[in-house]
């Protein structure tokens, strides 16, 4: 079992819609957790953090379910320009380093 | 704003070839990372660094070496360049224990001929 999954996509959505991505974690005693954007042939972006009470940033809303293990994306109101693929990453419980998923990929039609 | 830059965005070498790749941060971040990344297998960590002069392996190190003699510079060595590293190369830094994420240079496209 991957220590961080997600659904590859594609989901094709048009502008203007609402949608979600989730991504669930093996390890219990995670303690951070990460949404990154990455655009084609581009590096991966970090987006935003994703906190215990949930957190939202503009359109973008970000949730944590410790019990279930799993983490959520929503996007409102989608943009051409929100086609890209997101990277579900968290941190174990020891040391320094983050766990990233496959990405799940987006593609927002006019 | 923390810079990750890597010397090559991107960069054709011959089979056999020692290939460097270079990367720099200016921000003082204790930690950095290479990663390499191919369509359906998502990133792969290949070496890792705490601190100067210290390096650990990652999930795929065979074929690799990495060099941090200084804080700031983290360096990729691929001994004898093969097809099957034909990639796109990712650098990361971070701060004390991750808490903050990673921030990644632009990447170096490598392709082995």
């Amino acid at each position: 079992r991957k220590e961080v999954e997600q659904d590859p996509g594609p989901f094709n959505v048009p502008e203007g819609a609402t949608v979600a991505f989730n991504c669930t974690y093996s390890n219990s005693a995670s303690q951070s957790f990460f949404w990154y954007r990455q655009d084609c042939r581009k590096e991966p972006k970090l987006l935003m953090s994703v906190y215990s009470s949930g957190n939202e940033d503009g359109r973008f809303t970000a949730q944590l379910n410790r019990a279930s293990q799993y983490i959520s994306l929503l996007i409102r109101d989608s943009k051409l320009s929100d086609s890209a693929t997101y990277l579900c990453v968290v941190k174990m419980e020891a040391g320094n380093m983050l766990t990233f998923g496959g990405g799940t990929r987006l593609m927002v039609k006019p | 704003d923390v810079k990750v830059t890597q010397s090559s965005r991107y960069l054709v070498k011959r089979t056999g070839e020692k290939v460097f790749l270079e990367c720099v941060q200016d921000m003082d971040h204790e930690n950095m990372f290479w990663y390499r990344q191919d369509p359906g297998l998502g990133l792969r960590l290949i070496y890792f660094s705490y601190d100067v002069k210290m390096k650990e392996k990652g999930d795929i190190p065979e074929g690799y070496s990495v060099s941090r003699e200084k804080k700031e510079r983290f360096s990729l060595i691929l001994e004898s360049a093969s097809t099957n590293q034909t990639s796109m190369y990712l650098c990361a830094s971070s701060f004390g224990r991750g808490d903050y994420g990673y921030t990644f240079g632009s990447g170096t496209r490598l392709t082995v001929v």
